[in-house]
């Protein structure tokens, strides 16, 4: 399975825009780059999802580059309810099919 | 979107017993199930997954009957730890996928602490 590297913690202001990496070389063509994130003591939750275009939804945008071998989850304005885990995950554009979490970044968002 | 719930949200049990946990999706129907586990400060390793009205599937090092799975309906799927010890206890996380979505919805969780 192809595999996903992303930074183990990160900081950021309230407040302020937040970029999170992940890499990604050895995607495969038909993998798509998916995002979930997990509160404290929380099941997970979906962030967004692309193939090869950039993508905005009402939670974040996700910039994909253009060999595709990384990504970047953005999050405009972070407020303190987004500070969590975030995992980026390669997979189809099917819902029913397993996902393997990585380590994920650990975001703190600073008052 | 869509939810999903999970019953008990906390259960505490002696070692030996026997710990049902159910996970519902509320306003869809699933056509697959699947069961997490996640140890603390560590990431979810997936156990199992699970179609409406057959076996579920196992990864590799999960014990099947130790780790029961049950998924009649497309709304209900229930993971039992049967003879459960210490090393159960864990943060046990439901997700659920419906046809008309393309990500899955994962339930609130159910920490199992076994005494």
């Amino acid at each position: 399975d192809a595999k996903t590297t992303q930074p183990n913690s990160m900081e950021s202001n309230e407040e302020e825009p937040v970029h999170l990496p992940c890499n990604h070389s050895t995607i495969s063509g038909t993998d798509y780059i998916h995002w979930y994130r997990q509160l404290p003591s929380q099941g997970p939750e979906y962030v967004i999802h692309g193939l090869t275009s950039n993508v905005n939804n009402r939670m974040a945008s996700l910039a994909i580059a253009e060999d595709r071998k990384s990504s970047t989850l953005i999050l405009h304005r972070a407020t303190l309810r987004d500070a969590a885990v975030y995992y980026c995950i390669l997979g189809t554009n099917f819902g029913n099919e397993k996902l393997t979490f990585g380590t994920g970044t650990r975001l703190t968002i600073i008052p | 979107g869509a939810v999903v719930s999970q019953h008990p949200s906390w259960v505490i049990c002696k070692s030996g017993t026997s710990v049902k946990i159910e996970c519902r999706s509320l306003d869809f129907q699933a056509t697959t199930m699947f069961w997490y586990r996640q140890f603390p400060k560590q990431s979810l390793m997936l156990m199992a997954t699970s179609n409406e009205g057959s076996k579920a599937t196992y990864e590799q090092g999960v014990e099947k009957d130790k780790f029961l799975i049950n998924h009649a309906s497309l709304t209900l799927s229930t993971l039992t730890v049967t003879s459960a010890h210490p090393e159960d206890s864990s943060f046990y996380i439901c997700s659920a996928q419906g046809h008309s979505y393309n990500e899955q919805f994962f339930g609130p969780g159910t920490r199992l602490t076994v005494l």
